[in-house]
């Protein structure tokens, strides 16, 4: 049982580089999170979705775009990468249902860029 | 401004004593609130949660309390283990949730 993948691990960009993010999950999630997690900042939401081709925005959206073309992807984009972007990104997801459902993460894609 | 505050950034304990883990939040709307563990290279996973209308919940050796009045909660760990070692981020929030810094627990055999 996988739960929510992310795609890749690991990557070293150079500033204005773009890059997308895949996150995948097969639970039949609805809704599905895009958070980075900064030192001393704990998780902010970037993006959201709740449910296949629509999103919106979270508490720090700047700089990224996001698409939620089939139910079970959410991709995150960077069109041109700078320094501040430079984050551990966490994908999640969670049932449409109760509020309080719990989202289920990802491992985390760690980003660096020059 | 952040809407919810861990301020202890860490916390060591002795294994079977009580970890008690805190944090405050600032809108009095929130009505849901939740406790994630996260280890190393390993994202969040969900380990309890409260909604507004109690002010206790338990589930095993983890209990969550909640203090509307004082825009509190706090975790409780009874008795502490060497593998609860890790990072707790609480969440708040009603529609949109928002986590709160992290607290490093270390759990000393």
């Amino acid at each position: 049982n996988a739960g929510v993948t992310q795609t890749p691990k690991f990557r070293v960009l150079k500033t204005g580089q773009s890059m997308t993010l895949l996150c995948a999950q097969d639970m039949n999630h609805e809704y599905m999170y895009w958070y980075r997690q900064d030192p001393g900042m704990g998780l902010r939401l970037i993006h959201y979705s709740v449910g296949e081709g629509t999103t919106a925005k979270g508490e720090v959206p700047d700089g990224y775009n996001v698409s939620r073309l089939k139910k079970q992807n959410f991709l995150l984009g960077l069109e041109s990468a700078a320094p501040s972007q430079t984050s551990v990104y966490f994908c999640a997801s969670r049932f449409r249902g109760l509020r309080n459902q719990p989202q289920h993460f990802g491992d985390g894609t760690r980003l660096s860029i020059l | 401004d952040q809407q919810v505050k861990q301020n202890s950034p860490s916390l060591s304990v002795q294994e079977g004593r009580i970890s008690i883990l805190n944090c405050d939040y600032t809108n009095s709307m929130f009505d849901y609130f939740l406790w994630y563990k996260k280890y190393p290279a390993e994202g969040p996973t969900f380990l309890i949660s409260i909604s507004s209308i109690k002010d206790k919940n338990e589930d095993g050796r983890f209990t969550v309390f909640l203090n509307k009045s004082a825009k509190h909660l706090s975790l409780h760990i009874v008795p502490s283990q060497p593998g609860d070692s890790a990072v707790y981020f609480c969440a708040a929030g009603s529609n949109q949730f928002y986590f709160g810094t992290g607290t490093s627990l270390t759990v000393i055999p």
